[in-house]
């Protein structure tokens, strides 16, 4: 019964390679968010989607791309893995602006 | 733009004696405040909203517009309260959902 859920938990992979990672919500809501958190434990927004469109795309790098193929998930795909990468990203749901964000439990992705 | 500091990166108490996590912001419309709550290893949990005005395990949190604060304060830390917090202001735009705009966090470490 996991409201915003996150899959994987863990992802080590090598510089270079393309990997995605998946959330789901099943709270209802209309908005999902992909947070950074890096190893200084600073929290940034990366996107936000707002029953399927993107509302916000912070200075980002292409090789990120978030896809919400329904408005219960927002899957994030990084392309062409970077070491600076490596960092807990967080997936968050809201319902629009009027109710706080629910975290997911985080992925810790690690690039060697 | 708006803008969150804590300036306490690290705050350590002994159990029992009082504790206040700083946060100031910067915000040209009306601001909405948050504190977030993140144990070891876990998902951020929202602990407060300025507008519920409540207490969450002892915790408050006033809003003071003229001194652009939102300062957290328990009157007796629990080891437990041991996490990093973290404020965080959502600002309102024309465009729909807004993300959360997060400080950098402050490491509570609660001593025995």
């Amino acid at each position: 019964d996991t409201a915003v859920s996150q899959t994987p938990k863990y992802l080590v992979t090598q510089m270079g390679n393309d990997k995605s990672i998946k959330c789901e919500q099943n709270l209802g809501h209309d908005t999902m968010y992909w947070y950074k958190q890096d190893s200084k434990k600073f929290l940034k927004i990366m996107f936000s989607y707002n029953n399927k469109e993107l509302i916000i795309n912070e200075t980002v790098p292409n090789r990120f791309s978030p896809k919400s193929p329904d408005k219960a998930h927002l899957n994030l795909h990084i392309n062409s893995l970077e070491l600076g990468d490596s960092a807990v990203y967080f997936c968050a749901s809201s319902q629009g602006r009027n109710s706080p964000l629910h975290f997911g439990n985080g992925t810790r992705l690690t690039v060697t | 733009a708006q803008r969150v500091t804590q300036p306490e990166k690290l705050l350590s108490v002994f159990k029992g004696a009082p504790v206040e996590l700083k946060c100031n912001y910067s915000y040209s419309g009306s601001p909405e405040l948050f504190w977030y709550v993140q144990y070891s290893r876990q998902r951020l949990q929202l602990l407060l909203r300025h507008i519920s005005r409540e207490s969450i395990k002892g915790f408050t949190a006033d809003l003071n517009k003229g001194e652009t604060s939102f300062h957290l304060k328990k009157p007796f830390a629990q080891e437990e309260d041991s996490a990093m917090y973290y404020c965080a202001l959502r600002a309102y735009s024309g465009g729909g959902a807004d993300g959360l705009t997060f400080g950098k966090g402050t490491h509570l470490i609660i001593q025995p």
